[in-house]
């Protein structure tokens, strides 16, 4: 089956533009996590919904990031007035169930995003 | 802020040659996972260990963990090119994956 999509693969974005990044997880998933990967780094945890409910987003590194899952299944990271700091790539994994169990995070290609 | 550190940070070997990863985290766990990144497939999840267990095996990965020391390490054998690529330690701190990071494993032919 389909694994965790996302989508634009790559985006260039000029300081103080606003976009938006698209994450379509594996049918089914119940939980629905955003990671963001500087250049050398290992991913961080941004936000973590589960279905439609945003139960943690201590990861979000301020106001300009925003992220929401309306519906339980797709999932938008939407970053207003994009700094060059944002320059990363962004993660979106998927698991089958939530909370108080283990389940494997499979993880999408990423979004690189580079603000010039 | 990140929960581990890998070391080496690079790691250059011959094709058939043992590769050896370590990772020390900060806090108590539930397990740790190990993961790889490469430019083809993302990030793929290769073994999970929990804090339970000493020793695990798939295939030609062997994972260790000392809970004592706050460490694990990630034993490749019988190295292949297609081994390249970047890999990370986490560990679950709520449901958040927690990640290292990485080695950069370099397999030459």
């Amino acid at each position: 089956g389909a694994g965790v999509s996302q989508s634009p693969r790559y985006k260039v974005a000029k300081r103080g533009q606003d976009v938006a990044l698209r994450c379509d997880p594996i049918s089914g998933h119940v939980s629905l996590f955003w990671y963001q990967q500087a250049l050398g780094q290992g991913p961080e945890f941004l936000t973590y919904f589960q279905n439609e409910a945003q139960l943690d987003k201590s990861g979000l590194p301020s106001d300009r990031f925003f992220a929401e899952r309306p519906e339980g299944s797709v999932s938008t990271l939407k970053i207003q007035r994009t700094q060059q700091e944002d320059s990363a790539v962004y993660l979106c994994a998927s698991s089958l169930v939530g909370l108080g169990s283990y389940n494997e995070q499979f993880f999408g290609p990423g979004t690189r995003l580079t603000v010039l | 802020s990140q929960q581990g550190e890998e070391d080496p940070q690079a790691l250059s070997i011959q094709e058939g040659e043992n590769a050896t990863m370590n990772c020390s985290y900060k806090t108590s766990i539930n397990n740790l996972q190990w993961y790889r990144q490469n430019s083809g497939r993302g990030l793929v999840h290769l073994i999970l260990i929990r804090s339970n267990e000493r020793e695990k095996h798939s295939g030609r990965l062997r994972v260790t963990l000392d809970t004592s020391k706050k460490s694990s390490s990630l034993l490749i054998t019988a190295s292949r090119a297609a081994d390249t690529a970047s890999y990370f330690c986490a560990t679950d701190y709520g449901n958040k994956l927690v990640f290292g990071a990485g080695t950069i494993l370099r397999v030459k032919s």
